[in-house]
């Protein structure tokens, strides 16, 4: 059973219209992670929660925010996509500090 | 500075034959902790192995192993007898006693029957 789930698996968006991709977990992490990922690139981390607490790393756009209403979900908005936001975007979840990184399948975002 | 290479960008292999995939981290710190994912087509990062900085040993999991080396920060990565369903891409990361993981830029493997 998927432990980490990632909805939609494909998202289409038009340049400058808002966003959302969703994340859940099941299995009661700390952590979460969305990192995005272009094609032969290795993943790169956006942000993280740990718990409520909100990470943002330094090279982040503001395009990019983030939600966590509950320990379960955690959501990615992109406020105003560019082309070049077009990108696989995954979700991970870990227990704690050290500990191995759980990811979800990935939204494969484009943008037209 | 904290940093994962992984020299190879891309090996190609013929079934059965053994391959080995690199990486080479970079960190001050004393306590850290390295992985292998295994990425295939699907696109989902499959979690293979994590070592932590005081464990030195090498590890063995049926066609898989793992050679730590601190003395020569290198953590690779061999896959014996290969098989086609080996084809992915492989990072190899780093984590330091924070909550963020360091991706390599990744080796793509194919393996051809």
């Amino acid at each position: 059973d998927a432990m980490v789930i990632q909805n939609p698996r494909y998202q289409v968006t038009q340049f400058g219209k808002p966003v959302t991709l969703s994340c859940s977990q099941t299995l009661n992490h700390n952590v979460m992670y969305w990192y995005q990922q272009k094609s032969s690139q290795a993943p790169k981390l956006l942000f993280h929660y740990y718990d409520k607490d909100f990470n943002n790393e330094a090279d982040t756009p503001d395009n990019f925010q983030s939600r966590r209403p509950n320990t379960s979900f955690c959501f990615l908005d992109i406020r105003s996509p560019g082309l070049g936001d077009a990108a696989m975007y995954l979700c991970a979840t870990s227990a704690r500090t050290g500990d191995k990184l759980f990811f979800g399948s990935g939204t494969q975002l484009s943008v037209l | 500075a904290q940093k994962v290479t992984q020299a190879q960008t891309e090996i190609s292999v013929v079934e059965k034959e053994d391959v080995t995939l690199d990486c080479v981290y970079e960190t001050r710190d004393t306590t850290y902790y390295l992985f292998w994912y295994k990425q295939p087509p699907s696109g989902e990062l499959v979690f293979l192995i994590r070592r932590n900085s005081f464990d030195e040993q090498n590890e063995i999991s049926g066609r898989y192993s793992w050679n730590f080396q601190k003395s020569t920060s290198s953590f690779n990565f061999t896959i014996t007898a290969s098989q086609v369903v080996d084809s992915a891409v492989y990072f190899c990361a780093l984590r330091l006693n924070t909550d963020k993981l360091i991706f390599g830029t990744g080796t793509r493997l194919q393996v051809f029957p």
